[in-house]
């Protein structure tokens, strides 16, 4: 089986700040990886994803984040938040044994402050 | 523009009544889901179709029903809808050779509310 963490269901921070939103993972053989972006009242946009190769992975919007087995975790950073970064972030991971189905983290919600 | 089209945006229903819930994409993917989408609980999934012709039970499927129409169409049905079933619905698909390495295209999502 496997599971999602995400740690925070709400992280805040200011406009310019670092953005670090952090993702645990639980799967019994190499995991695919990713995050997901939904804006308001919007379906999820592809933000990154981690497959084999690279562990730092670069996605749209200035996002990235690095896939660290031992500690299995995929977090999200970006260096400078923007007022537009204000969303949902979800993680998901997928593997061979769960027939390449996505499983989701719970969810967390970025604020920008001014 | 190609993606997952999913009708209605919003539906209000009373308690009992049935509706079902419309999913197609163009993007000729194999595979088919559909999740709801509740405060805290990120997303789970309802009923997936890994292929035409089959569909197969996921997390929450009691009080669902689906049906992969063809290729294209994947539909979620509410038979006698409650209040429980009150959420966010995401239709999303993938191609099933190495779905893994691309993800899923969600559609825009309906927004039920069962009073």
């Amino acid at each position: 089986a496997q599971s999602v963490t995400q740690l925070g269901s709400h992280v805040s921070v200011s406009e310019g700040a670092l953005v670090l939103l952090r993702c645990n993972y639980s799967s019994s053989v190499p995991p695919y990886l990713f995050w997901y972006v939904q804006y308001p009242n919007q379906g999820l946009q592809l933000l990154l994803k981690y497959t084999t190769g690279a562990t730092l992975v670069k996605g749209i919007n200035g996002f990235e984040a690095e896939f660290k087995k031992s500690e299995t975790s995929f977090h999200l950073t970006k260096p400078s938040a923007h007022m537009s970064d204000a969303a949902e972030y979800f993680c998901a991971v997928s593997s061979n044994n769960a027939g390449n189905m996505l499983t989701f983290g719970g969810g967390t919600r970025l604020m920008v402050k001014p | 523009n190609a993606g997952v089209t999913q009708t209605p945006k919003f539906q209000v229903l009373k308690t009992g009544q049935s509706m079902t819930l419309q999913c197609a994409q163009d993007m000729n993917h194999n595979s088919m889901y559909w999740y709801r989408q509740d405060p805290g609980m990120g997303l789970r999934l309802i009923y997936y179709s890994a292929s035409e012709g089959t569909t197969d039970k996921g997390e929450v499927p009691n009080g669902y029903n689906v049906s992969r129409l063809n290729k294209r169409e994947f539909s979620l049905r509410l038979e006698s809808a409650a209040p429980s079933q009150t959420s966010v619905y995401f239709c999303a698909s993938s191609e099933s050779r190495g779905t893994g390495y691309y993800g899923y295209t969600f559609g825009s999502g309906t927004r039920l509310t069962v009073v």
